[in-house]
């Protein structure tokens, strides 16, 4: 079955850092890649998508990227401030929901990211 | 404004009374899904629609139902059956197209005693 792994469940960095968060997967690769930022008592939040045959994407302070070599994806927040500590999970989607409307998404269970001044 | 509601935020019951989560939206979005999430655990779907009147079962819908009468409510029955019942339930919608994200409510916070 497959499983999807996000590097740890707790990362504190210091203000102005940059913030490197993992997700990594087993099996094959799916056809794209989600993150989402979750607070606490609150639904998550679609950030950025990237797909199979993209390599990097990014969204102001935000830098997605997709090694299916590897299977991983790295999610970077450049110049990171005490308002971007969350929760971040990342969500795939594979195999036979690739062309589906509904297709099923699979979640990591998150990194809880702290960001001190 | 275009959203997703649910309600209530929190909710406590009894064990062994049946209890119905609402889930509204006025996105216009087909696909509607339900969500359990556990600390320490990523979410897991329970029950998900793609058109009125038709659902599927997810990953643990054992001790779970649902309805999908109108494109705009989707609602979950947590019943007696589920063992444990106590999580945090969230309700997301999507739009046509395998790439679009989902768009997910605040949540019911259920505790059952």
């Amino acid at each position: 079955s497959q499983k999807i792994e996000q590097n740890s469940e707790a990362l504190n960095i210091q203000e102005g850092k940059t913030a490197t968060l993992t997700c990594n997967y087993t099996n094959y690769s799916p056809a794209y890649l989600q993150w989402y930022r979750q607070d606490p008592g609150r639904g998550p939040v679609f950030l950025l998508l990237i797909r199979e045959n993209e390599k990097e994407k990014r969204k102001e302070r935000l830098k997605v990227t997709f090694d299916t070599t590897l299977k991983q994806s790295l999610f970077h927040i450049t110049a990171s401030q005490p308002a971007d500590s969350a929760t971040y999970l990342c969500a795939l989607l594979w195999g036979t929901d690739r062309g589906s409307t509904l297709g099923r998404l699979y979640f990591g269970r998150g990194t809880q990211l702290t960001v001190w001044p | 404004d275009g959203g997703i509601t649910q309600s209530p935020k929190y909710l406590f019951r009894k064990e062994g009374q049946n209890v119905t989560l609402s889930c509204e939206q006025n996105l216009n979005h087909d696909a509607m899904y339900w969500y359990r999430q556990d600390p320490g655990q990523g979410l897991r779907l329970i029950y998900y629609s793609q058109i009125v009147n038709d659902f599927q079962k997810g990953d643990i819908a054992e001790g779970y139902s649902v309805s999908r009468e109108k494109k705009e409510s989707f609602p979950l029955t947590v019943t007696s059956a589920q063992k444990n019942p106590t999580a945090f339930y969230l309700c997301a919608t999507r739009r046509q197209g395998p790439n679009s994200p989902l768009h997910f409510g605040n949540g019911t916070r259920l505790t059952v005693t």
